[in-house]
Order: C-alpha cells, then structure tokens, then sequence
C-alpha cells in the first residue's frame, strides 16, 4: 500500500518560530511536492523536488525554504514563521515521467496554525 | 498558472448529474482530476491526455478538448459517496509539476 506521510497532522507556533514540516513517501518517486491548501484557493505549489538535492520554485515560494536529502524524504521549513502563513500543507509525491505528468500521491496534511 | 473550473459549488440530490468544468490559458497535453474528501487528502481519479487516451475511474467519466484547453468532469446519477471538492490538475511542461484549480465542492444530498 502506497504511503505519503507527514511528521504532524496539528501543529501550533508562535509568530518568529522556525517551523520544520517533514513529509516521508515510500514509494522510490523521484518527484515530491510541497503545497499550501486555503479556501477558495485551492492547492498552491510552494516548492517541488525531481530529484536528491534538486527544488523548483513553485508559486508561491516566498516565506519558505525546503530540503531533499534523501529520496524518500522532503521538508518544509518555514525560516519565521507568520500569521499569514497558518494554512493547511499537503505534501505530495509521483514518478517522474514524460510530458503528460504522473498520479501524485498525497500526504494526510499538516494543519498549521501561527499565533 | 492555475487552471480555472467552474461552478465553485453544486449541491445534488442522490441520483442527479453534474458537470463539472476546467479550462487553461496554455496548452495542455494532459489534464488530471482529483477529489478530495472532506478532512482526506486528495485522491486521484482520471488522467486525459491529448489525442483522447483516458485512464482512471471507471464510474466516472471525462472529455478533453485540446484545441480549446478545456476539460470536464462529468458525474451521472450521482452517490452519496461523491461529495467531496474535486480538483483538476495541468502539468507544466517539464519535470511534472502540477497547477491545480481552486476546486469544484460538491455536496450530493438524500
């Protein structure tokens, strides 16, 4: 059973905190993605990752940095964290393949709230 | 740049059809759908390349029509069980980055 996992499903921090979002796939993907989910906006890309190493900007990057050192493991970090950036995050990841693009498989979501 | 679907909302009574659409100002080679329920995380259910190939949901059914950058989800004698705010989803031209649109919520009701 394919696996997307994300390290907190609640998490609450103050204004200025450095937030940490980690996402898990166990899946061999190349592909993995980081995305802001907010009503009435829909799904947002901030960053995606084709490779170890490798991020794309995506959207909206602006606020957040991410991580990929491993295959299977892609994080989120918010440098100082803001009010305006309490949001639900989903992560996501796929196989790489050519231009019609793959099935990506998502996370259950972190629901950040920033006091 | 994300693709735009419409309605923003439709409430159905057991048995209704509904349609939901997707349209992009750029060419698309493929467009994917998702729903997601609510408090889940988005599932996938169909993918529509160019050229007319359709891959996914058997119970649910979609066009896509390259020349107008345009796609719709169509939902006949809807269930229960398809409440949920579906997505579609447009690859960029390269490394499989997706844009999706804001959502279509759907409610279907006894």
């Amino acid at each position: 059973d394919v696996k997307v996992t994300q390290s907190s499903r609640y998490l609450v921090k103050r204004t200025g905190e450095k937030v940490f979002l980690e996402c898990v796939q166990d899946m061999d993907h190349e592909n993995m993605f980081w995305y802001r989910q907010d009503p009435g906006l829909g799904l947002r890309l901030i960053y995606f990752s084709y490779d170890v190493k490798m991020k794309e900007k995506g959207d909206i990057p602006e606020g957040y940095s991410v991580s990929r050192e491993k295959k299977e493991r892609f994080s989120l970090i918010l440098e100082s964290a803001s009010t305006n950036q309490t949001s639900m995050y989903l992560c996501a990841s796929s196989f790489s393949s050519g231009r019609a693009g793959n099935e990506q498989f998502f996370g259950p979501g972190t629901r950040l709230t920033v006091l | 740049q994300q693709p735009v679907q419409s309605p923003q909302a439709v409430i159905l009574r057991e048995g209704e059809d509904a349609v939901i659409n997707c349209s992009s100002s750029k060419a698309l080679y493929s467009v994917h759908w998702y729903r997601q329920k609510h408090g889940e995380a988005p599932v996938f259910l169909m993918i529509l390349l160019k050229g007319g190939e359709q891959k996914g949901h058997d119970k649910i059914s979609a066009s896509f029509n390259e020349k107008k950058q345009q796609s719709s989800l169509y939902l006949t004698a809807s269930q229960l069980s398809y409440s949920g705010t579906y997505f579609c989803g447009t690859p960029s031209r390269n490394n499989n980055d997706m844009r999706f649109g804001a959502g279509t919520r759907l409610t279907v009701k006894p």
